[in-house]
């Protein structure tokens, strides 16, 4: 059973640093994509960061590009969400969620993780 | 990028009931050469994550009921629920992944009336 959990999350001030993780188990990880999308509280559903299974290939949507860096260790089965700069609009649930193959390219998503929620606020 | 746009916002439907929703992409997202239409549906219930019930438009994801349906192309897509039950009220996503980004649609709140 795939099972990912999330982790790191919490209150920050603007301009603060937080890092997430999310676990993985239950499948092979190096051999998907993964993915953070993240939900505003009331809100719909945001892509951030898109990372291959090899870690070759990455996506950050425009709203987080040059502050949040997505990376994982796939001896560790754990991916990551480096994110610098946080401005109160990046408050929201952030999901890990993982992708039908080893690219990110024109995939869905398969399976999500609980969430983990980060609030920035001074 | 693909705006993916859903209808209604919000609805309400009897138990026992038929609860239509719609989503409509801003380009076509059926890819010619293989004849797939590159849009999914989640359904996430309250407090919980999203959870994936269609690719590919109308293939159904392993566990999800059959009451639940998926259909459309190109441009027009649904998801309907055949009888609604109370385990069903959620809010409902659509998502394209034709191309980057890939974009959902705002959701669709389903309640019982």
């Amino acid at each position: 059973e795939v099972q990912l959990v999330e982790s790191g999350g919490g209150l920050v001030h603007p301009g603060g640093s937080l890092r997430l993780s999310c676990a993985a188990s239950g499948f092979t990880f190096s051999n998907y994509a993964m993915t953070w999308v993240r939900q505003a509280p009331g809100k719909g559903l945001e892509l951030v960061s898109s990372i291959s299974g090899s870690a070759g290939d990455t996506y950050h949507a425009g709203s987080v590009k040059g502050r949040f860096t997505i990376s994982r260790d796939n001896s560790k089965n754990t991916l990551y969400l480096q994110m610098n700069s946080l401005r109160v609009e990046d408050t929201a649930v952030y999901y890990c969620a993982k992708e039908l193959l080893d690219s990110w390219y024109n995939s869905y998503f398969d399976s999500w993780g609980q969430g983990a929620l980060v609030i920035v606020s001074s | 990028d693909i705006v993916m746009t859903q209808s209604p916002d919000s609805l309400a439907v009897s138990l026992g009931e038929r609860a239509t929703i719609n989503c409509e992409s801003s380009q076509s997202v059926l890819y010619s050469s293989n004849n797939k239409n590159y849009l999914a549906w989640y359904q996430q219930k309250p407090g919980q994550p999203p959870k994936l019930l269609f690719y590919w438009a109308s293939t159904r994801q392993s566990g999800v009921p059959d009451r639940f349906s998926g259909g459309g192309s190109g441009t027009d897509f649904s998801l309907t629920i055949s009888s609604l039950q109370a385990e069903d009220v959620a809010v409902y996503y659509c998502q394209q992944y034709y191309n980057t980004p890939r974009t959902f649609g705002q959701g669709t709140k389903v309640e019982i009336k």
